[in-house]
């Protein structure tokens, strides 16, 4: 099976703008999480999304949103980008993503904000 | 909320020796716990599961330690390799929850 595949793997972006990220899960997982790496803070969860519903969710400003589609593909925004959004976007899928449910991880999305 | 630490940010062994990475966890209910293995450049890697019925599993060179009483976990790497060099996480998780809790990470050096 393949992994978790995500787009664009590298992103430049200034102050104001918006981002899309892409993910797409391994084949057959329906749950889909999105984390924030930056050095000294570890992985911090965003939301995460499961039959296109977001199930669960971080403590992110809204500029923070994402969705997912009919197939488990699941995409994460951020509006008016700021100098501390620079980081590594990293999604995550799991089977149906209850308790004991391992999670697999992309290679991420290196975001960085001018 | 949740904490989920690490007791040593940074661990040094040489080739060959045994690694023993630490971690500690405050969720009593946690119940399901994995580590990750984050190469630099590339997404947290899976390497081991442990569910709280257990207080040990063993994998290929990786053994977890699982102690509830004083709710911490290890992660034990036998015969380390210089491809062992990396940033290690422990995650937790309860029965019904469906968000894992990471903790800062624990950087491996292996010295050849």
């Amino acid at each position: 099976k393949a992994g978790v595949t995500q787009t664009p793997r590298y992103l430049i972006k200034t102050r104001g703008q918006q981002v899309t990220l892409s993910c797409s899960p391994i084949s057959g997982h329906r749950s889909v999480s999105w984390y924030q790496q930056t050095p000294g803070q570890g992985l911090q969860f965003l939301f995460e999304y499961f039959s296109e519903t977001q199930r669960n969710k971080g403590n992110f400003p809204g500029r923070f949103s994402g969705r997912q589609f009919s197939n488990s593909r699941s995409e994460m925004n951020v509006s008016t980008l700021e100098l501390g959004d620079s980081a590594l976007y990293l999604c995550a899928s799991s089977f149906l993503g209850q308790g004991m449910d391992t999670q697999y991880f992309g290679p991420g999305t290196r975001l960085t904000v001018l | 909320g949740e904490s989920v630490g690490l007791h040593l940010p940074t661990l040094s062994v040489q080739e060959g020796d045994n690694s023993i990475i630490n971690c500690a966890y405050s969720n009593s209910a946690s119940d399901y716990f994995i580590w990750y293995k984050q190469e630099s450049g590339k997404g947290p890697q899976f390497i081991i599961d442990i569910r709280s019925n257990m207080d040990k599993r063993q994998g290929q060179r990786v053994t977890v330690l699982l102690n509830k009483t004083v709710k911490h976990l290890s992660l034990q790497i036998a015969a380390t390799q210089p491809g062992d060099s990396a940033v290690y996480f422990c995650a937790e998780n309860t029965n019904t929850g469906n968000q894992f809790y990471f903790g800062t990470g624990t950087s491996l050096t292996v010295i050849p």
